[in-house]
């Protein structure tokens, strides 16, 4: 079952930042949280992970709280091709580990 | 480009007959795959955990035996939907842990297989 909640959908203006939140509320010390994203009719696309410390990649960021209790993910300037529905998962490190999916964020990025 | 890759992409077939859908790893070997199906404006859920050499692991309330899974190489799994019917239309979509060159803490995703039972 999903560890995760994140609200069901959220709206940003193309430019402009977008800070997608999760809750992971009993996530155990050794599991990541991972961040994918599904464009309509599509596998889902990884984006980025992390154990405790705060990442950034070419695509975004994750900001991990201290307690790692929840987490956000930054797109830093949004465009229309990031409109996708977007999934917080937690898990152990995924070799021979199943991801279970929650209904994750819809985000639309609006011109 | 695409590190794993299903065919077909899409797929009509007709009620009661079988379809398989084949998942590759490219470019790495995959002692694991997962398998999950995802209806229109839902979320994506795991049916079952696919083995090389050994039996699939089914998520509870998966028909093992409509849903047959082979993990027959290190970079090919395939799932046959058995007698299919037209509730059994949806998206598949398998996956597999990336190692090698990739990331071994990363787990990567095939286009998906629209599956079509008319």
């Amino acid at each position: 079952d999903a560890k995760t909640t994140q609200p069901t959908s959220m709206d940003c203006a193309e430019g402009r930042a977008a800070n997608l939140p999760c809750n992971h509320s009993t996530i155990s010390g050794n599991e990541y949280v991972y961040w994918y994203r599904q464009i309509h009719s599509q596998g889902p696309q990884y984006i980025i992970h992390g154990l405790k410390n705060n990442e950034t990649n070419e695509m975004a960021s994750l900001i991990i709280t201290e307690d790692r209790k929840s987490s956000t993910l930054i797109l830093p300037h949004a465009t229309l091709r990031d409109t996708a529905v977007y999934y917080c998962i937690v898990n152990f490190n995924p070799t021979g580990n199943q991801f279970y999916f929650g209904t994750g964020t819809s985000l639309t990025v609006i011109p | 480009g695409a590190v794993v890759s299903q065919h077909p992409s899409r797929v009509i077939c007709k009620s009661g007959t079988s379809v398989k859908i084949e998942c590759r790893s490219l470019d790495f070997q995959a002692t694991t795959m997962f398998w999950y199906r995802q209806f229109p404006k839902q979320s994506l859920m795991l049916m079952a955990t696919s083995n090389e050499g050994s039996k699939a692991t089914y998520e509870q309330g998966v028909e093992k035996d409509k849903f047959l899974i082979n993990h027959a190489s290190l970079t090919l799994s395939t799932l046959t939907v058995t007698s299919a019917h037209p509730e059994d239309s949806s998206f598949y979509i398998c996956s597999a842990p990336g190692q090698g060159r990739l990331s071994g803490n990363t787990i990567y995703f095939g286009e998906g297989s629209w599956l079509t039972v008319v």
